[in-house]
């Protein structure tokens, strides 16, 4: 049964604490996506990746977020340093490029964070 | 940015119909997908219209029409289970891929 792992699934941290979230895409999938939901916000787009190369992080604070992909298993999104205002539940989705619009975008369970 | 609007909640009785409308910015549009998210859980894939009309997927059924920016996800025979956010998503064309914009949800809870 594919399907996308995040972990973890729960992370409380204290402000100004470096918080390291990771994303495991389904295998042969050539697109990662980072988004974050709040009940203000709902869920937005910080990132997202194709092939490994990341195509858009305008949705993300620069100064203290950072997204990369190390290889094709395994996306990570930092906080550093991580503010109250970060908390928020933080979505991977990963789906296959292939072109046209149609790309499903199939989501992991979530990381909640809290920070305090 | 595409603005996504749909309402923020509805309510529903068991084994009725229910429609959840939602309108989207058309500049740049591709096509539009519907999500359902139960509380507490990652959002899932629903339908994906691209085409004017209706496209029928057993209780759950998408409309759009890209002439108006328009869309509805339409539930028949509604079961408790239904009770979730639906979230409507347009896709459009940005940085060399297709990206999805999604509204805030319409949160649904089915009633007995």
């Amino acid at each position: 049964d594919a399907r996308v792992t995040q972990t973890p699934r729960h992370k409380v941290t204290e402000m100004g604490q470096e918080v390291t979230m990771r994303c495991q895409p389904i295998l042969g999938h050539n697109t990662v996506f980072w988004y974050r939901q709040t009940m203000m916000q709902g869920l937005e787009l910080l990132a997202y990746f194709r092939n490994r190369a990341p195509l858009d992080d305008s949705g993300m604070p620069k100064d203290r977020f950072s997204a990369e992909m190390p290889d094709a298993t395994l996306a990570t999104l930092k906080i550093q340093p991580s503010e109250p205002r970060d908390s928020a539940v933080y979505f991977c989705a990963s789906g296959l490029s292939t072109g046209v619009a149609k790309n499903i975008q199939y989501f992991g369970a979530g990381t909640r964070l809290s920070v305090l | 940015g595409q603005n996504i609007d749909q309402p923020t909640e509805m309510t529903a009785t068991e084994g009725a119909i229910v429609q959840i409308n939602c309108t989207y910015q058309t500049s740049g549009f591709n096509g539009l997908f519907w999500y359902q998210q139960h509380a507490g859980e990652a959002p899932t894939f629903l339908s994906y219209n691209v085409l004017d009309g209706l496209e029928e997927k057993g209780r759950f059924s998408s409309f759009l029409s890209r002439s108006k920016g328009y869309s509805y996800l339409l539930l028949k025979e509604l079961q408790m289970k239904d009770s979730a956010s639906y979230l409507c998503a347009g896709s459009y064309s940005g940085a060399g891929s297709y990206q999805l914009t999604f509204g805030k949800g319409t949160k649904l809870s089915v009633i007995p």
